[in-house]
């Protein structure tokens, strides 16, 4: 899987409590990249990073936040859960911009209830 | 909104017979992608057809690009029932600036034995 590793792989949380997931990424590339699947929805961009503490929103952004303090650590934060951020989220990486492959984590399934 | 909606939703064969995948999408871009995703686990890149290109070959995967209609075909010849699994194509937009890759809602491929 390209050197890339999110954890947790499921998580279950309540409605209102802060979330973070983590993406580590062994390859060195400049892009991350957050993405949600969602049944009906394909993935949805969420955050994505072009380089350390260089961050930018994607389609879906609000309740969501993102932090890159290292080249292979990128990290996504639901600062207060809700339901509706029931989802399975992929974290994506690529050496240059969409204009080349990216790369995909395993996935990480949240369940808030 | 998507940028690429891939037809069939869902598509059911037997061994040995060919697969293929339609996508259509709505604005100019830079490049195709279609990717495959095994259940439970993240997505893999299979192709990238550029703008400039009409048709690309890899093994058993030759996909099709028409800008004039907006839409790419992905053909998978001799089917097995490893190739069970959904089908994403993704396009990489055409401007200045980073561009996102918007993904489809996808195939699911379906290859009996």
């Amino acid at each position: 899987d390209a050197g890339i590793t999110q954890s947790p792989r499921h998580k279950v949380t309540e409605t209102g409590t802060p979330v973070t997931l983590r993406c580590h990424q062994t390859e060195n590339h400049r892009y991350m990249y957050w993405y949600r699947q969602d049944p009906g929805h394909g993935l949805r961009l969420i955050h994505y990073s072009y380089g350390v503490k260089d961050t930018d929103k994607g389609e879906v952004s609000d309740g969501y936040s993102v932090s890159r303090s290292k080249t292979e650590d990128f990290l996504l934060t639901l600062e207060s859960a809700t339901s509706s951020q029931t989802s399975v989220y992929f974290c994506a990486i690529s050496p240059r911009d969409p204009n080349t492959e990216a790369f995909f984590g395993q996935g990480t399934r949240l369940t808030v209830v | 909104s998507q940028q690429g909606e891939e037809d069939p939703q869902a598509l059911s064969i037997q061994e040995g017979e060919n697969a293929t995948m339609n996508c259509s999408y709505k604005t100019s871009i830079n490049n195709l992608q279609w990717y495959r995703q095994n259940s439970g686990r993240g997505l893999v890149h299979l192709i990238l057809i550029r703008s400039n290109e009409r048709e690309k070959h890899s093994g058993r995967l030759r996909v099709t690009l028409d800008t004039s209609k907006k839409s790419s075909s992905l053909l998978i010849t001799a089917s097995r029932a490893a190739d069970t699994a959904s089908y994403f194509c993704a396009t990489a937009g055409r401007g200045t600036g980073f561009q996102k890759l918007v993904f489809g809602t996808g195939t699911r491929l379906l290859v009996s034995p």
